[in-house]
């Protein structure tokens, strides 16, 4: 069975410091991983996917994630952080069979000034 | 419209009442997704269409959870004799051309349901 986990329930940075938000996966096979934002009262939102290729995946507002798969991480990282980033982030693995997204348990990240 | 679009926004059900929530997927998209987000936890997946056949109902709690895509476009979730357990946010979204891993699923904002 494929899963992904998000070891942190909330990540507290200062506003210019950097930030990790972290996620484990397990899959059978390739791995397809994305990472999602969820503003409140918005929507999920698309930040960044690892298929295949550069290890280091660069996305969306100066995110990026790494990839490693000797430790099966996919650890979303930005250089500085900005108080704009506070949200809910998700990280899901991506079922090849029917296109359908398993998600992790979600990381709230607070960035303060 | 430019994005996903569900509606109602918010609904307050008795319980044992049935609901209807509806989700407006982007144009000329093939793949609809329904997942349903309990309070502090990730989207957990429910069902799948490509057009208007339901090629994934895996998901779905119950038999008192049905859904439909007739026309290969608009969605209806439906809830019959609600529960309790059954509040949650329900999210819907949406991909082109198909389930491939490089197609990008498209959510909408969702419907928080909440069961009294």
């Amino acid at each position: 069975a494929q899963s992904v986990a998000q070891p942190e329930d909330q990540v507290n940075v200062a506003e210019g410091n950097p930030l990790t938000v972290k996620c484990t996966y397990s899959v059978s096979g390739n791995p397809y991983l994305f990472w999602y934002v969820q503003y409140p009262n918005r929507g999920l939102q698309f930040l960044l996917k690892y298929i295949t290729g550069d290890n280091l995946v660069k996305g969306s507002y100066g995110f990026e994630a790494e990839f490693n798969k000797s430790q099966t991480s996919f650890h979303l990282k930005k250089p500085s952080a900005l108080v704009s980033d506070s949200a809910l982030y998700f990280c899901a693995v991506h079922s090849s069979n029917t296109g359908k997204l398993i998600f992790g348990q979600g990381t709230t990240l607070q960035v303060k000034p | 419209g430019a994005g996903v679009s569900q509606s109602p926004r918010y609904k307050v059900a008795k319980r044992g009442q049935d609901v209807a929530l509806r989700c407006d997927p982007i144009s000329g998209h093939v793949s609809l997704f329904w997942y349903q987000q309990a309070l502090g936890q990730g989207p957990e997946f429910l069902t799948y269409f490509q057009n208007e056949a339901q090629l994934d109902k895996s998901g779905l709690p119950s038999d008192r959870f049905f859904a439909e895509r007739p026309e290969g476009s608009v969605s209806t979730l439906k809830i019959q004799r609600t529960q309790q357990e059954d509040s949650a946010v329900y999210l819907c979204a949406s991909s082109f051309p198909g389930t491939g891993v490089n197609t990008e699923a498209f959510f909408g904002q969702g419907t928080r349901l909440t069961v009294v």
